[in-house]
């Protein structure tokens, strides 16, 4: 089936540090890739969509300025936490879709920790 | 009220128990999505139906589309088994974005 590799597992880091996550399709060109955040026991939370080669569009309520994405490619896209504090910690969580209204397919999730 | 409601929420049995995990949901939908939550996070995608009845090994799953219900089995339930499981829809407007019910945490004790 459809693979998605998500890019660190785990990171942990000092407040102040940018953080770059990266999620790439692995056998399938994603024309649409969505970021997540899940806090512990709760659901899934969208926060931004990106198409190949354009701008992400971020749910309300998330800083674009903080939480960069760039999806250069038909592989690839990543997310920049910048300037992290301690509230960012969380689980980050990608999935990656093909067109057509194809299943949305995740990778692992990375655990971002903030000291 | 949540547009996709799961029940329960949580679940504890026994090997072997045939365990069921409910999905209703409000919206109109082009697609309903189960999905495996393991404890470390990773997310596997079990079942995306649009209708009827689907199949894969000790998993079933069920869709109807005129109650706007859907329901998960597992037959001759495992330990491995143990984790949370997500209904996630597709609403018709075509946005590819899901929306996910609150989760079942499935517990299934050796």
């Amino acid at each position: 089936g459809a693979v998605v590799s998500q890019h660190p597992s785990r990171v942990i880091c000092k407040s102040g540090t940018s953080v770059k996550i990266e999620c790439r399709s692995l056998d399938f060109q994603a024309t649409t890739m969505f970021w997540y955040r899940q806090f512990p026991k709760q659901s899934l939370m969208l926060m931004a969509t990106s198409n190949e080669g354009s701008k992400a569009t971020y749910e309300q309520g998330v800083e674009k300025d903080k939480f960069l994405i760039n999806h250069a490619s038909l592989t690839l896209s990543t997310l920049t936490v910048t300037s992290a504090h301690p509230e960012d910690s969380s689980f980050y969580i990608c999935s990656a879709t093909g067109p057509f209204n194809q299943p949305q397919h995740f990778g692992d999730g990375t655990r971002l920790s903030i000291l | 009220k949540n547009e996709v409601e799961q029940s329960p929420q949580n679940l504890t049995a026994q090997e072997g128990e045939f365990i069921t995990i409910n999905c209703s949901y409000s919206v109109g939908i082009s697609a309903l999505h189960w999905l495996q939550q393991h404890p470390g996070g990773g997310i596997v995608s079990l079942f995306m139906l649009s209708s009827g009845k689907k199949k894969h090994g000790r998993l079933i799953a069920t869709i109807n589309i005129q109650e706007k219900h859907s329901s998960l089995h597992i037959t001759a339930s495992h330990p491995r088994d143990s984790a949370v499981y997500i209904c996630a829809v597709l609403p018709v407007s075509g946005t590819y974005k899901y929306i996910f019910g609150t989760g079942t945490r499935l517990k299934v004790l050796a």
